[in-house]
């Protein structure tokens, strides 16, 4: 069993570029949450996919968008890139369930620097 | 609203004490609680997850509790060691998707 995995672990971009950040489920799981960790701060909840629609949607601007894929691996999306907006993104899998607890398992981020 | 508080912010501590970080939600309903260790930079290790139902969980030298009623959580973990030197932060299940984190104590365990 495969944990969760996201590419690039490293990013830097500048003001107003475009990014594309990836991840990979654990196996078994239909479900994807998205986390921003800003320097010295907790983990922000962005949004979460489940079987390839948005399934709640924390306070993010329309420029942060997801996909999530038949395979359950997921995308997120940032344009207009800001600089407030370097920080490391968290993805988190689950599997959703009326017997389960959704517990999330988290990969080890994506640390993007915008410059 | 939920919101998630942690205090201390940060917390040193000489070498084999046993210690508490403690962790307060404002909203009693909640599905989960989950605590997590970071490492600088790296991504987060989950140690402990208690059930709504459930009020304490044990790991080795940890132990989690969770009082609903009151809004709170501790993590104790005993005989502290330096490679316990970490950020511990508390995360709270606010519904069946969305986790809300609070900001972290950061632990340093001082030879």
């Amino acid at each position: 069993e495969t944990g969760v995995t996201q590419s690039p672990t490293h990013l830097i971009k500048t003001r107003g570029q475009q990014v594309t950040l990836r991840c990979s489920s654990q196996s078994g799981h239909n479900t994807v949450s998205w986390y921003q960790q800003a320097l010295g701060q907790g983990p922000q909840f962005i949004f979460q996919y489940y079987r390839e629609e948005e399934n709640g949607r924390g306070n993010f601007p329309p420029r942060f968008s997801g996909l999530q894929f038949p395979n359950y691996s997921s995308e997120l999306n940032v344009n207009a890139l800001e600089l407030d907006d370097s920080a490391l993104y968290l993805c988190a899998s689950s599997l959703a369930g009326r017997s389960s607890y959704n517990e999330q398992f988290f990969g080890p981020g994506t640390r993007l620097t915008v410059l | 609203k939920q919101e998630v508080t942690q205090i201390p912010a940060a917390l040193s501590v000489p070498e084999g004490e046993n210690l508490v970080l403690n962790c307060s939600f404002t909203d009693s309903a909640i599905y989960n609680l989950q605590w997590f260790r970071q490492d600088p930079g790296k991504g987060l290790t989950s140690l402990l997850l208690i059930q709504s139902s459930q009020r304490e969980q044990t790991s080795g030298r940890l132990n989690a509790s969770l009082d609903k009623s009151s809004g709170r959580s501790t993590l104790y973990i005993a005989a502290s060691q330096p490679g316990d030197s970490a950020t511990y932060l508390c995360a709270v299940y606010s519904s069946a998707s969305k986790i809300i984190f609070g900001s972290g104590t950061r632990l340093s365990i001082r030879p």
